[in-house]
């Protein structure tokens, strides 16, 4: 069974712009959460989303939104990016409601200029 | 406020010999907890689990032990490898709030097993 895809896995862009990351969770599961890691604030928790709705949400400004579709996929949205938005991206999957553990992607690599 | 503190940034030990993690929360509505395993450039990997009904859990090399009254709990590798090099999370989740399975990660520590 193939695991959590992220793309791209690496993204360069500039102060001011948008971007996209996409993640395709483990075949069957149903929840994706996204999270980002940083060198000084480690992996914090942006949001959580199951059956294309969003459940929960972290300590994040509203520039940082998501989706999920009927497949599952899901994709996160970074609006007017910062400089301090240069992180890995982390997707992680997991079963449902009920499931104990999530699996992660390998990230999406974002660096603001 | 961190709720979950993994206070030693890094390790280093011998192949062979024990490796020690350790993990301390505040959140007492935490009652599920999680050890993930990074390289760089990779995703978090699972690698075992416990929760507050148990005290310990053991998988091949990897035990973690739990202590609910002094909100505490460590990971042990016996015997620590080379490939175990890597960065450990410890990570919580409040299993009471089904609504809600973040996980709240540690700051993490970075694991060198030297050969």
């Amino acid at each position: 069974k193939a695991g959590v895809t992220q793309t791209p896995r690496y993204l360069i862009k500039t102060r001011g712009q948008q971007v996209t990351l996409s993640c395709s969770p483990i075949s069957g599961h149903r929840s994706v959460s996204w999270y980002q890691q940083t060198p000084g604030q480690g992996l914090q928790f942006l949001f959580e989303y199951f059956s294309e709705t969003q459940r929960n949400k972290g300590n994040f400004p509203g520039r940082f939104s998501g989706r999920q579709f009927s497949n599952s996929r899901s994709e996160m949205n970074v609006s007017t990016l910062e400089l301090g938005d240069s992180a890995l991206y982390l997707c992680a999957s997991s079963l449902g409601v009920s499931s104990d553990t999530q699996y992660f992607g390998p990230g999406t690599r974002l660096t603001v200029l | 406020d961190q709720q979950v503190k993994q206070n030693s940034p890094s390790l280093s030990v011998q192949e062979g010999r024990i490796s020690i993690l350790n993990c301390d929360y505040t959140n007492s509505m935490f009652d599920y907890f999680l050890w993930y395993k990074k390289y760089p450039a990779e995703g978090p990997t699972f690698l075992i689990s416990i929760s507050s009904i148990k005290d310990k859990n053991e998988d091949g090399r990897f035990t973690v032990f739990l202590n609910k009254s002094a909100k505490h709990l460590s990971l042990h590798i016996v015997p620590s490898q080379p490939g175990d090099s890597a960065v450990y999370f410890c990570a919580a989740r409040d299993m009471a709030d089904t609504g809600r399975r973040a996980l709240t990660f540690g700051s993490g520590t970075r694991l060198q097993v030297q050969p």
